[in-house]
Formats: structure tokens, C-alpha cells, sequence
């Protein structure tokens, strides 16, 4: 069966540093691009930036260009999310997902959710 | 940027057929992916490459994607499928702003 678990929300002040974190099981984790996505409160959805099997390629949406970074490490089956400089609209859900290998397959599993709030 | 437009709701009564638009420049010269959000949840994904549907999604759901228009349909709307619903461009990654689906 194929998990993924986010974890590493929480509250942090406006300028502060947060690293989210994604467990990832019951798939080849190394062969998969994946994304993190997330959602303001009571809004829609946003990409947020997404990383190729190797890691040889990011990308990262314009909000968080500069500020963001996204990682993986393939032994442990794991994604990062590195989110530096952080603001009040930074505040939402944040999702671990996977890209479907399909061509333009969308994105087929999706984590729980990790909740970041940035509040003073 | 680009951009996707979608109505905020649409109401369906039970049996009845639910259609939900997305809208963007061109849009049917881009790969269009759609997810269902029931509260408290994460999303899924119920429609990819414009038509297909993923294992274990029912077949009242489809898709279709012309001109600058996207649908979502549902046919035969059960209570269930009461969720909010977002269209999505592949090739960038943009999504549409949502629609809530009310069954009554």
C-alpha cells in the first residue's frame, strides 16, 4: 500500500525557518517525481514546487522562489521541504505527493497533510 | 501567469448529471487533471490526460477538454460526491480555484 506521511508543521514566527518532512512506503520511491502542495485556509489548492527522481532537477512555484527549497533522499524513501524567511500567507496545509508516471497523470497519492501557521 | 476560472458552487440533485467547468486560454492544447476534496481530507485524483479515470474511480465520472473549456461530469450524482473540485493544468501545474459540489 502506498503512504505518505507528513510531519514537521507547526507555529513559527514571520522570518523564521520551518523543514517539512515526508515518509514515504509501499512504492519505488527513486522513480517518481514528486511535489509538495498546499492550501491556505478555507482556499484552493497551490503547487508548490516538485523534484525529480535523482534530484538533478527543481523546480519551485514564483511565491516561494528564493525562500523555498525542495530535496529528497532516495536511501530513506524521504522528501524535504526547506521554507526560510517565512510569511503570514505561507500559512496552510502542506502536502507530500506523488506524480503519477502515466504521461500528464496527475498527482495519484497525496499525503495527510502537516499544518504550518506563521503568526507573530 | 496563466490562469484557471471555475464556478465557486454548482448544485446537483441526487441521479441527476453534475457539470463542472474550468476555463483558460487555450486550455484544450493542455493536459487537464481534475480532484475531488471532501472536507477534513486530502484530495484525489478522479480524472487525468482529460478523460481517463484512475483505478477504483467509478465510471460516472469523466472528462472532457475543447477550446478554452474543461468539464468535469458526473453522471447519476450520488450524496456522496459532495466535495469541492479542482481542475488542474499538467504542464504547469496551475489549478483552478475550486468548486463546491452540493448534491440536494
Amino acid at each position: 500500500e502506498v503512504q505518505l506521511v507528513d510531519s514537521g508543521g507547526g507555529l513559527v514566527q514571520p522570518g523564521g525557518s520551518l523543514r517539512l518532512s515526508c515518509a514515504t512506503s509501499g512504492f519505488m520511491f527513486s522513480a517518481y517525481w514528486m511535489s509538495w502542495v498546499r492550501q491556505a485556509p478555507r482556499k484552493g489548492l497551490e503547487w508548490v514546487a516538485d523534484i525529480k527522481q535523482d534530484g538533478s532537477e527543481k523546480y519551485h512555484g514564483n511565491s516561494v522562489k528564493g525562500r523555498f527549497t525542495i530535496s529528497r533522499d532516495n536511501a530513506k524513501n524521504s522528501l524535504f521541504l526547506q521554507m526560510n524567511s517565512l510569511r503570514v500567507e505561507d500559512t496552510a496545509v502542506y502536502y507530500c505527493v506523488r506524480e503519477s508516471v502515466a504521461p500528464w497523470g496527475g498527482f495519484d497519492y497525496w499525503g495527510q497533510g502537516t499544518l504550518v501557521t506563521v503568526s507573530s | 501567469s496563466y490562469e484557471l476560472s471555475q464556478p465557486p458552487s454548482v448544485s446537483v440533485s441526487p441521479g441527476q448529471t453534475a457539470s463542472i467547468t474550468c476555463s483558460g486560454d487555450k486550455l484544450g492544447d493542455k493536459p487537464v487533471c481534475w480532484y475531488q476534496q471532501k472536507p477534513g481530507q486530502s484530495p484525489v485524483l478522479v480524472i487525468y490526460q482529460d478523460t481517463k479515470r484512475p483505478s477504483g474511480i467509478p465510471e460516472r465520472f469523466s472528462g472532457s477538454n475543447s477550446g478554452n473549456t474543461a468539464t468535469l461530469t458526473i453522471s447519476g450524482t450520488h450524496v456522496m460526491d459532495e466535495a469541492d473540485y479542482y481542475c488542474q493544468t499538467w504542464d504547469i501545474k496551475v489549478f483552478g480555484g475550486g468548486t463546491k459540489l452540493t448534491v440536494l
